[in-house]
């Protein structure tokens, strides 16, 4: 089975200094990861994701996240944050596709990022 | 492009009664997905389908919970006889095939009183 552990349940920076946000994954098969955000009252955003093309990968706002197989890791960065920012991220995997052709995501519990003025 | 849409936004029902949630996907769309989230914790996997065909439900679905997707557009969850156990936010996608994103709504959230 498939799953990520998102190591940190809150997260506080302050405006312009790096954000880092991580996440671990278990999958027994190579496997697609994303990261969502979820802002208060609106739906979840793609904010990027890892299909085992590049391991780097960049996605919106300035957010990027890099895999690691050997930590089996897929931390997300940003070097300066926005208060903007503020919201809660999901680190994402997908496995086995069934098939059906289902991609059921299967959510970490998230991490509520602050941001400090 | 007007997204995926939910309705109600908002539903507080007493112990007992029955409620109906409607999605409606991204037109083209012919994959939806039902999730629910509690409180401090990510969405959870309920549901899929392919255009009309209810193709896999989560162990989470239990018999009081029922989904339909009659024209493969939009789609209802109903929730029989609730319990406060069923108060969460019920989330839907859709996505246009396989290896695409998954574009989420806003969400139902349920209170059961």
């Amino acid at each position: 089975a498939q799953s990520v552990t998102q190591l940190d349940s809150h997260v506080s920076v302050s405006e312009g200094t790096p954000v880092l946000l991580r996440c671990n994954y278990s999958s027994s098969y190579s496997p697609s990861l994303f990261w969502y955000v979820q802002h208060p009252n609106k739906g979840l955003q793609l904010l990027l994701k890892y299909t085992s093309a590049a391991t780097l990968v960049k996605g919106i706002n300035g957010f990027e996240a890099e895999f690691k197989k050997s930590e089996t890791s897929f931390h997300l960065t940003k070097p300066s944050a926005h208060m903007s920012d503020a919201a809660e991220y999901f680190c994402v995997v997908v496995g086995v596709i069934s098939n059906f052709g289902n991609e059921k995501l299967t959510f970490g519990t998230g991490t509520r990022l602050t941001i400090i003025p | 492009d007007t997204g995926v849409s939910q309705n109600p936004r908002h539903k507080i029902t007493k112990r007992g009664q029955n409620v109906t949630f409607r999605c409606d996907p991204i037109s083209e769309h012919n994959r939806l997905y039902w999730y629910r989230q509690t409180l401090g914790q990510g969405p959870e996997f309920l549901t899929y389908f392919q255009n009309e065909a209810q193709l896999e439900k989560s162990r989470l679905l239990s018999d009081r919970f029922s989904a339909e997707r009659p024209k493969g557009s939009f789609s209802t969850l109903e929730i029989q006889r609730t319990e406060q156990g069923d108060s969460a936010m019920y989330l839907c996608a859709s996505s246009l095939r396989q290896g695409r994103e998954q574009y989420f709504g806003p969400g139902t959230r349920l209170t059961v009183t």
